[in-house]
């Protein structure tokens, strides 16, 4: 019972550093989303994909890269880490566009 | 593109109060609508969801009911808990024009429900 699974849960990185935050889903969902979410704030959109080999920008995508190759996995990558990227972020998954989505539990990266 | 107005918070109530918490959208065709709760320190969870005009979806004592001729989805419980206490988000849902299926969420609207 995986569903979305998220990891690291927590990491620090130093300005410049890069890394790649893991999203992984067993439910073979299509859909896929990259969201941050900063202290007392809501939902901002990175990136987002409709299947393997397609992705596309949200609201936020600067500073973002991410991948698609295989349905399960939708990795986000930070090249060079800013302060402003201290944030928690969520992945998510979803079956068609009018169904629920399932959300990992979250990474809380800080950029010191 | 769809969008979500909230109201804003902190909401703060006495426990068995009851709770109103106002969302409206805009949206290309006829969205699917969710009300999605995050507890402290976890990610987003379903609440309840509503498919189509009119329909009423309900989970844990909450309510609410998809309105198209006013494009609002408001969710209301009767009597809030302690353990209610959590950021509620209102989310339109439906395929954008073009294809492709962009979900995009609110600000949340964060609730406190005291004793």
């Amino acid at each position: 019972n995986a569903g979305v699974t998220q990891t690291p849960k927590f990491r620090i990185l130093k300005i410049g550093q890069s890394m790649t935050l893991q999203c992984t889903q067993d439910m073979n969902h299509n859909y896929m989303y990259w969201y941050r979410q900063d202290p007392g704030m809501g939902l901002k959109l990175i990136y987002y994909s409709v299947g393997a080999g397609i992705t596309d920008k949200g609201e936020v995508p600067n500073g973002y890269n991410v991948s698609r190759s295989t349905t399960e996995d939708f990795p986000l990558r930070l090249e060079l880490a800013a302060p402003s990227q201290t944030s928690v972020y969520f992945c998510a998954s979803t079956n068609g566009p009018n169904t629920e989505a399932f959300f990992g539990q979250g990474t809380r990266l800080t950029v010191v | 593109g769809n969008s979500v107005t909230q109201m804003e918070g902190p909401v703060t109530l006495s426990e068995e109060a009851f709770l109103t918490i106002n969302c409206t959208y805009t949206a290309t065709g006829y969205p699917s609508l969710f009300w999605y709760v995050q507890y402290p320190g976890e990610g987003l969870q379903l609440l309840l969801k509503a498919t189509k005009a009119d329909d009423k979806g309900s989970n844990k004592g909450f309510e609410a009911t998809y309105r198209k001729e006013t494009t609002s989805f408001h969710l209301e419980k009767g009597s809030v808990q302690v353990s209610d206490s959590a950021v509620y988000f209102c989310a339109p849902k439906g395929r954008s024009p073009g294809g492709g299926n962009k979900l995009t969420f609110g600000t949340g609207t964060q609730l406190k429900v005291e004793l």
